[in-house]
């Protein structure tokens, strides 16, 4: 069974503050991962992706991977209060596993004004 | 560009009813996917098609449950004789290719149903 696990939170940070956000994988052959924001009642909204060890940043958001430790971040610089969502990482499987997109139960983030 | 357009947004059923969810896929996309989400709860992957085929059907309830995908039209996801814990949002999403090719997926608004 491949997992996706996320600190389920909730995450509480100031506005204007950095959010932290953690993901560790168990399939070490997956090679696609992605971010996901939720706001509550609506559909995940694909935010980042990365695909290569190291950070890649996209404005405010910047995502980190570390493919031997089987870790992902997201990094939220500058929290505002319209980042509070529930934010999922997900990984693409690998082998048979492929054509799943694994996700984790997401962490719950809010920004305090 | 549209994106991934599900219908109805909202369904309910009765118990022992059928449900029929569909899903157009985004343009230029022939992978689709759909997951269930139960209330505070993740997302789990139910089934993938690409066009005419089912490709992994393996995060599916063995009855009940269907997929299809045919050459023209939507995809459409079929529960029959439904029960209350079939109550959940149900997402769909599409990729242009397929997801050991490191591609992106983007979902639909999702169809919330509720079995009464």
């Amino acid at each position: 069974q491949k997992e996706v696990e996320q600190n389920s939170g909730p995450l509480s940070v100031p506005e204007g503050a950095i959010a932290s956000l953690n993901c560790t994988y168990s399939d070490r052959g997956s090679q696609s991962f992605f971010w996901y924001r939720q706001y509550s009642g609506k559909s995940p909204e694909l935010i980042m992706s990365i695909y290569s060890n190291g950070d890649k940043e996209d404005g405010r958001f910047t995502a980190q991977l570390n493919k031997a430790s089987q870790y992902v971040s997201l990094l939220i610089r500058d929290s505002q209060p319209s980042d509070s969502a529930t934010y999922l990482c997900a990984v693409w499987g690998s082998g048979a596993g492929s054509y799943q997109l694994t996700f984790g139960k997401g962490t719950k983030l809010s920004v305090i004004p | 560009n549209a994106g991934v357009m599900q219908n109805p947004r909202h369904l309910v059923r009765r118990r022992g009813q059928e449900a029929r969810l569909r899903c157009s896929p985004m343009k230029g996309h022939s992978h689709v996917y759909w997951y269930r989400q139960l209330p505070e709860e993740g997302l789990k992957f139910m089934v993938y098609l690409q066009k005419e085929n089912i490709i992994d059907e393996s995060g599916m309830p063995k009855e009940r449950f269907s997929a299809e995908f045919p050459k023209e039209g939507p995809s459409i996801l079929r529960i029959q004789q439904v029960v209350r814990g079939d109550s959940a949002a149900y997402f769909c999403a599409s990729s242009p290719r397929g997801g050991d090719l490191n591609t992106e997926a983007f979902f639909g608004q999702g169809t919330r149903l509720t079995v009464v």
